[in-house]
């Protein structure tokens, strides 16, 4: 079972531009949504993370907009550069169950200069 | 460098050699994480520790792997009588635990995997 699942697999935009990616989740007793940039070769670096009792966080050119009816929570990256390109993974957790990330997907962005 | 570190970065064994993998979380953080991802793929969570106490276990994880971290300070992962569906990042996170007092004590920072591949 898939508990958090990212869209779109992969994504091309162009520089400047705004990248969308997109999560929704299933359990509702998720408390923590962070998402993380994964360069090839490396592994996942913390970018933004946000609580469910807030609908935006903004990080710079990052933002996270969470809306918790829905169970969907998005990341915005706001004049997009080619340095941004990169494998994007949202994920979540229930902090009192020892903080176990599950992962979407990921997003696969190329922005073009 | 006061990152997460891992080694080794790359493996190659061949099917049942057993292979052993060391991860070096970041100095005051208490809990240690063992992800394993493929590619294409979102990591996926195999076992967590708080000081040396294992805490959770992945249904993922079979009876071939095992995973350690006696000082509660680095750990070391273990896979018994590898597979070719062993192959994949195997990547270590750690974090502050509860009572640390910033806004997310939970969260966690990778290391930068160790490669396994298994012929």
């Amino acid at each position: 079972q898939q508990q958090v699942k990212q869209s779109p697999q992969s994504l091309i935009v162009q520089k400047g531009g705004i990248s969308i990616i997109n999560c929704a989740y299933e359990n509702t007793a998720f408390d923590y949504f962070p998402w993380y940039q994964q360069f090839p070769g490396k592994g996942p670096a913390l970018l933004i993370a946000i609580r469910p009792d807030v609908s935006e966080k903004k990080e710079g050119r990052f933002t996270i907009s969470f809306n918790k009816s829905a169970k969907q929570f998005s990341l915005h990256i706001m004049d997009s550069q080619p340095g941004d390109s990169a494998t994007y993974f949202c994920a979540a957790s229930k902090d009192n169950a020892g903080n176990m990330l599950t992962f979407g997907g990921g997003t696969r962005l190329m922005v073009k200069p | 460098d006061t990152g997460v570190s891992q080694d080794p970065r790359h493996k190659i064994t061949k099917r049942g050699q057993n292979v052993t993998f060391r991860c070096d979380p970041i100095s005051e953080h208490n809990r240690l994480y063992w992800y394993r991802q493929t590619l294409g793929q979102g990591p996926e969570f195999l076992t967590y520790f708080q000081n040396e106490a294992q805490l959770e276990k992945s249904r993922l994880l079979s009876d071939r792997f095992s995973a350690e971290r006696p000082k509660g300070s680095f750990s070391t992962l273990e896979i018994q009588r590898t597979e070719q569906g062993d192959s994949a990042m195997y990547l270590c996170a750690s974090s502050h635990g509860p009572g640390w007092g910033a806004e997310f004590y939970n969260e966690q920072f990778f290391g930068p995997g160790t490669r396994l591949t298994v012929l």
